[in-house]
């Protein structure tokens, strides 16, 4: 168990929709990453947060938001769901903003767009 | 971040010591190597970490030679548990913001 948690665990939904996912990270943990993980595409970083403040963005469409919140949880936002959007998508924790490459990962939310 | 390129897959079998080598040619000055492991359906977790020579934590050991193009990461007398993707990654991460660029990794198969 890394202590970081996510939910929900599996959220089916149709095209078009909106969903959000959420994640509380570590105690103590100020950053959180979200990440997307598909078959054809891999692993690929979404989107970092620091203490609030968005401090990294990488292939995070335009459709896709998030924020994180003064307790320190993250929700990221899905809307005008497509097909291809089905995937894995973690989220993970880390102490600091920048500096070291461990980071602390959830279980997951698959999410599948019929 | 420098690029990195590992075997896609290795088999193994139980008891015997794997090496999973990783070639990153363009690592800038700053840069860190890291090693995650991941079982199918779940987050990556982190194994190890080096700058240069040797690292050795409880579960892997990470070499890296003196010119750091390539590192290999060790797994001593693996288990069927340790069947899963290892993934290399390279990258400084200073400066704000901490991305980690995940390759396609080696999958790694240990039988008995």
């Amino acid at each position: 168990d890394s202590g970081v948690t996510q939910t929900p665990k599996h959220l089916i939904t149709a095209t078009g929709q909106r969903v959000t996912l959420r994640c509380s990270p570590r105690s103590g943990d100020l950053s959180v990453y979200w990440y997307q993980q598909s078959l054809d595409q891999g692993l690929q970083f979404l989107i970092q947060y620091y203490n609030g403040e968005e401090r990294a963005k990488g292939n995070i469409l335009e459709r896709f938001s998030a924020q994180q919140f003064p307790d320190l949880h993250s929700e990221l936002n899905l809307s005008s769901l497509e097909l291809g959007d089905s995937a894995l998508y973690f989220c993970a924790s880390s102490v600091a903003s920048a500096g070291s490459n461990e980071q602390f990962f959830g279980p997951g939310t698959r999410l599948t767009v019929l | 971040l420098a690029k990195t390129t590992q075997p896609i897959s290795m088999d193994s079998y139980e008891g015997q010591e794997v090496n999973i080598t990783c070639s990153h040619n363009n690592i800038a000055t700053n840069d860190y190597i890291t090693w995650y492991q991941q079982f199918p359906s779940q987050g990556p977790r982190f194994i190890i970490q080096g700058y240069k020579t040797k690292v050795t934590n409880e579960v892997a050991s990470l070499f890296i030679p003196a010119d750091r193009k390539s590192s290999t990461l060790s797994l001593p007398r693996v288990s069927l548990s340790d069947t899963a993707v290892y993934y290399c990654l390279v990258g400084s991460f200073t400066g704000g913001g901490n991305k980690l660029t995940f390759g396609t990794g080696t999958q790694l198969k240990v039988e008995l």
